[in-house]
């Protein structure tokens, strides 16, 4: 059965970088038919959605957040990362990553596909 | 404040039935699929609808999902004890360009 697991740091200073890393277990990141996502979710708030990664280094990314994201994936390791520069308080947030099925809509790939496999996500605080 | 609006609240007796609104517009709901998360509290969210009113493989029939122009819904019958948690809807925004959820709303057993 399939696993996502976050790992990184749980304390983050201001200004500095967010590095976390998703290591998938029970099957290979390989898989064409799958995407991967964070999503992240502050203490009390809701989800908002990072930015995905393709098994061909594609990647799409959450405007608001674009400018400072990048989101990578190591098909040698069965890992994908996130690193999210300049962070604030506002960056403290419970961090997961997810899967998602890879479908097509007039042959076109789709965008809306559901997170199926979530991580258990990885608390991390921005500190002053 | 979130693109997709929910109830922050919805409650019902064991046995009974909950409906759950997600509303949106054209650029989000009206025209993309929709997914169902559940949410206990201190866990990840897990996947309870996907393409606007399947099931994954586990989750039982008493969960069901609808759409309707702008609008979606989860509904659960038969509640129990055990659902109570918090709901989230989502999809994609085709005017923000952005995965979108909603605020998510608690669902508490009387």
């Amino acid at each position: 059965q399939l696993q996502l697991q976050e790992s990184g740091p749980g304390l983050v200073k201001a200004s500095e970088t967010l590095s976390l890393t998703c290591t998938v277990s029970g099957g290979s990141i390989k898989n064409g038919g799958y995407y991967w996502g964070w999503i992240r979710q502050p203490p009390g708030k809701g989800l908002e959605w990072i930015g995905n990664v393709y098994y061909s280094g594609t990647t799409s990314y959450n405007p608001s957040l674009r400018s400072r994201v990048t989101i990578s994936i190591d098909m040698s390791k069965n890992q994908f990362s996130l690193k999210l520069r300049s962070v604030t308080a506002a960056a403290t947030a419970a961090y997961y990553c997810a899967r998602a099925q890879i479908t097509m809509n007039r042959g076109v790939i789709r965008r809306d596909d559901a997170f199926d496999i979530w991580g258990q996500g990885t608390m991390v605080t921005v500190s002053s | 404040q979130s693109v997709l609006t929910q109830p922050p609240s919805v409650s019902a007796a064991p046995g009974q039935k909950v409906t759950i609104s997600c509303s949106g517009s054209s650029s989000n709901i009206e025209n993309n699929y929709v997914s169902w998360y559940q949410q206990f509290p201190g866990t990840a969210p897990k996947l309870l609808i996907y393409d606007n009113n399947k099931r994954p493989s586990g989750i039982p029939d008493r969960v069901s999902g609808s759409k309707s122009g702008t609008s979606a819904t989860l509904g659960i019958t038969g509640l129990q004890i055990g659902d109570e948690a918090d709901y989230y809807c989502g999809t994609w925004d085709s005017s923000l360009n952005t995965r979108v959820f909603g605020g998510g709303t608690k669902v508490t057993v009387l």
